[in-house]
């Protein structure tokens, strides 16, 4: 299994592009999430989804948009990106809701 | 936002050593309780879960003291690849887990 991907590894936009970011797991996972994290501050839930078709907002979710058509892929589309959104953007997936959550290896985005 | 703060280090210590590493959260009503470990640029792991009861594995124990709101991490004989960020996480109701800001430990020779 490949587990929990996540493409691309690293981007840079500029200020007002739109772009998505990748995540696809193997796993048969119900649950995937997408987070940040920034220097000093631990990750923060942007998005969820507990199965396919179905996804709800996190702590951060201002300027993101995700969805969940199959149980395998759960993007993450930056709208209008501005350089408040520079962070690393990390993907996680688990079996259930109370189980230990896989992240992938993260996208780092810039935005100039 | 519930809280779970952790103090940040960096923890240097010498091969060997033993090491504590402590985390408090604010909501009295979470549920679960977990250590992940997150090596330099790399994605967190999952570590150990906690047990109110504490729990043990190999080198490392977690204790939870729900009454104190206080997680513990021990780690015992520590080796140079333990040096990574150690993430204190916490989950309220439902799916959504609460993040440390991480402790930084570097085991050196």
């Amino acid at each position: 299994n490949a587990g929990v991907t996540q493409t691309p590894k690293f981007q840079v936009l500029k200020t007002g592009q739109s772009m998505t970011l990748q995540c696809a797991q193997d796993m048969n996972h119900e649950y995937m999430s997408w987070y940040r994290q920034d220097p000093g501050m631990g990750l923060r839930l942007i998005h969820y989804s507990v199965g396919a078709g179905i996804t709800d907002q996190g702590e951060v979710p201002n300027g993101y948009n995700v969805s969940r058509s199959t149980t395998e892929d759960f993007p993450l589309r930056l709208l209008s990106a501005a350089p408040s959104q520079t962070s690393v953007y990390f993907c996680a997936s688990s079996y259930s809701g109370n189980d230990e959550q896989f992240f992938g290896p993260g996208t780092r985005l810039t935005v100039l | 936002r519930k809280e779970v703060e952790q103090d940040p280090g960096p923890f240097n210590v010498p091969e060997g050593a033993t090491v504590a590493f402590n985390c408090t959260y604010s909501n009295s009503a979470s549920q679960s309780f977990f250590w992940y470990r997150q090596d330099c640029r790399k994605e967190p792991k999952l570590l150990m879960s906690v047990y109110s009861s504490g729990n043990e594995d190999g080198r490392f124990t977690a204790q939870l003291n729900r009454a104190s709101q206080y997680i513990s991490l021990l780690i015992r004989d520590s080796k140079l690849s333990d040096s990574a960020t150690y993430l204190c996480v916490v989950r309220d109701s439902g799916y959504a887990l609460n993040f440390g800001k991480g402790t930084s430990l570097l085991v050196t020779p």
